[in-house]
């Protein structure tokens, strides 16, 4: 399976947009990148996922590397609700259940 | 309910007990998953089912038995656990179909062997 490198923590300042980076250099040519996140004491929620293009939804933005070696999840305005780990996973795309495999993430700190 | 719902919430068993979580979703999915979680570790990815069928089973130990009656259910039954068995025991369920699905989890069962 093809990994993922993130920093193990970051800290942003409430209302301040947040790059959280990863880097997949194997990521191979059907492989989609996924965001989920974990909240203190809850199950992972999705974030985002994308193949090839930049994406937008209402949570965040997918910044995809032109190679795809590379992504950035950006949270446009940071808020104390989004202090969570954030994932970012590979995976083949659906037409059977997929399987996610977890890194250890990226801790998020907001500061008021 | 709407979502992913998990029960218990907390477990505490001895090792010999033999018990069983529950998972259940209620937003029509067809592919449900077992996750563990233990402390300071990633989560792993245990028992996968698509339309009730079995699809994964990423060298889970026989003490841990999944079991899919329909697709909206799923169990995992647990016996002679050990006490490195003590974890977060998450469900998630997805709608696998030609373009994506992304996984809805479940808030977890917090298990502690004895």
């Amino acid at each position: 399976d093809a990994k993922t490198t993130q920093p193990n923590s970051m800290e942003s300042n409430e209302e301040e947009p947040v790059h959280l980076p990863c880097n997949h250099s194997t990521i191979s040519g059907t492989d989609y990148i996924h965001w989920y996140r974990q909240l203190p004491s809850q199950g992972p929620e999705y974030v985002i996922h994308g193949l090839t293009s930049n994406v937008n939804n209402r949570m965040a933005s997918l910044a995809i590397a032109e190679d795809r070696k590379s992504s950035t999840l950006i949270l446009h305005r940071a808020t104390l609700r989004d202090a969570a780990v954030y994932y970012c996973i590979l995976s083949l795309p659906s037409g059977s259940a997929r399987q996610l495999t977890f890194g250890s993430g990226t801790q998020l700190t907001v500061l008021p | 309910e709407t979502g992913v719902t998990q029960t218990p919430r907390h477990l505490v068993m001895g090792m010999t007990n033999k018990k069983s979580l529950k998972c259940e979703q209620h937003l029509g999915h067809n592919a449900m998953y077992w996750y563990k979680q233990s402390a300071k570790k990633p989560l792993e990815l245990m028992f996968v089912y698509n339309f009730k069928e079995q699809t994964e089973n990423n060298s889970v130990p026989s003490r841990f038995s999944p079991e899919c009656p329909n697709s909206s259910h799923l169990f995992l039954h647990l016996h002679t656990l050990q006490p490195e068995d003590s974890a977060l025991y998450l469900c998630a369920s997805s709608q696998e179909r030609a373009s994506y699905g992304e996984q809805f989890f479940g808030p977890g069962t917090r298990l502690t062997v004895l």
